[in-house]
Parts: C-alpha cells; structure tokens; sequence
C-alpha cells in the first residue's frame, strides 16, 4: 500500500507569518507531485504541482521536494485569513497512473 | 470555460437501486479519474482513465463500475448500492496522468 503522510493540525499561524506544510511519501520513484487547497465543503484546486528537487516559487507559494528524502512542503508566506483551508498533498505512482493523497493539514491564519 | 461537471450535486437513495454519477469535461482531458473522500481517509482513488475504452482499477474499486464511451465523460456506476459507500465523490480530468487535475463540484451520495 503506497502512502502518503502529512500532518493533520490543526495548523494555526498568524496573519501575514509563514506557515509550513509537510508531506513525506512511501513511492520511492514518484517524480509528480502536487499541492491542493481545499475550502470547506468545496473541490480540491491545484495550487502547486513540482517535478524536479529543489524550489519552485509562485507568488507567495514555494514548494520544496527532496526526492531522496521521499518529502515534499509547501511554504505559505505573508499568509492571509483567506489562506484558511485544508492542503492536500499528492503524489502519481512510479509504476502506475494512479494517485495518492494524503489526509490534509488544516490550516487557519488568524488576523 | 473549462470546467469538469459532475451530476447530480446531491442523492439520497436506498440499498441496492442502481445509481450513476455522470461527469463531463470540456478540455479534451485524456486522463480521468474517480475519487471518493470520506473524514479521516482524505481522498481515495477509485478508477481512473487513460483514455477511450481504457480504465483500470484505483485503491477502492470494489463495488464500482465506470466507463470511457467517449473522450469527455466518465461515469460512476453503483449496481447495487451499499450504506458504506455514502460518501463525497469527486470526477477529476488532467492532459495526462503527470499533470495536474481539475476536480467537479463534487456529489454527495447518502445510501439509506
């Protein structure tokens, strides 16, 4: 069974810190791998997708993958209250096509 | 606009009347799949889909079925609906299975 962890939360940070997402994984040969925001009672909409080890910055997003440590984060910074939502963490199979996600952080940024 | 259109958005119904769950995308997606999220499990593959007439089995496929007649849809088949299969369910569609999803609306499913 191929895993996906991260840590429930709640997460709680306040307005305009950094919050901190983790995510590790079991799939050893993953090489895609994708953040989620997720609002209460809605779908799930992408908000990073990364490939390679490293950085990868969009606006006040910075994903982080380190594929030797099977572990990926998610860097939330200058967070605002409208960042409060649940993150999902997925990651495609090595060997197949199918998709895991992992449980979710809930986050919420206090003003 | 590009959307991925799942209906119905809500169904309450009884064990064991056959129900499907359609969905539609207007991206010309080669890639869709079927997730279901239920509290504490977080989001569950159940099938997903490479291209016309190619499915293949998810993490909890059992007592599902779906179907690729056609690029844009993808339906979910419950044959014999169970209590335990009440759940949130998602249709999602991406280029290929490397790239990132766009998910519907969702439909939420209570089997009495």
């Amino acid at each position: 069974q191929k895993e996906v962890e991260q840590n429930s939360g709640p997460l709680s940070v306040p307005e305009g810190a950094i919050a901190s997402l983790n995510c590790t994984y079991s799939d050893r040969g993953s090489q895609s791998f994708f953040w989620y925001r997720q609002y209460s009672g809605k779908s799930p909409e992408l908000i990073m997708s990364i490939y390679s080890n490293g950085d990868k910055e969009d606006g006040r997003f910075t994903a982080q993958l380190n594929k030797a440590s099977q572990y990926v984060s998610l860097l939330i910074r200058d967070s605002q209250p409208s960042d409060s939502a649940t993150y999902l963490c997925a990651v495609k199979s090595d060997t197949g096509n199918q998709f895991y996600f992992g449980t979710g952080t809930s986050l919420t940024v206090i003003p | 606009e590009a959307q991925v259109t799942q209906n119905p958005r809500y169904l309450i119904t009884v064990t064991g009347k056959k129900l499907t769950v359609t969905c539609s995308q207007n991206m010309n997606h080669e890639y869709m799949s079927w997730y279901r999220q239920d509290p504490g499990l977080g989001l569950r593959q159940i099938y997903y889909s490479m291209n016309v007439e190619v499915t293949d089995k998810g993490d909890v496929p059992e007592g599902y079925k779906v179907s690729r007649k056609e690029k844009r849809n993808f339906p979910l088949i419950l044959e014999s609906p169970s209590p335990n299969q009440t759940s949130l369910y998602f249709c999602a569609s991406s280029l290929a299975p490397g790239q990132p999803q766009h998910f519907g609306d969702g439909t939420r499913l209570s089997i009495l």
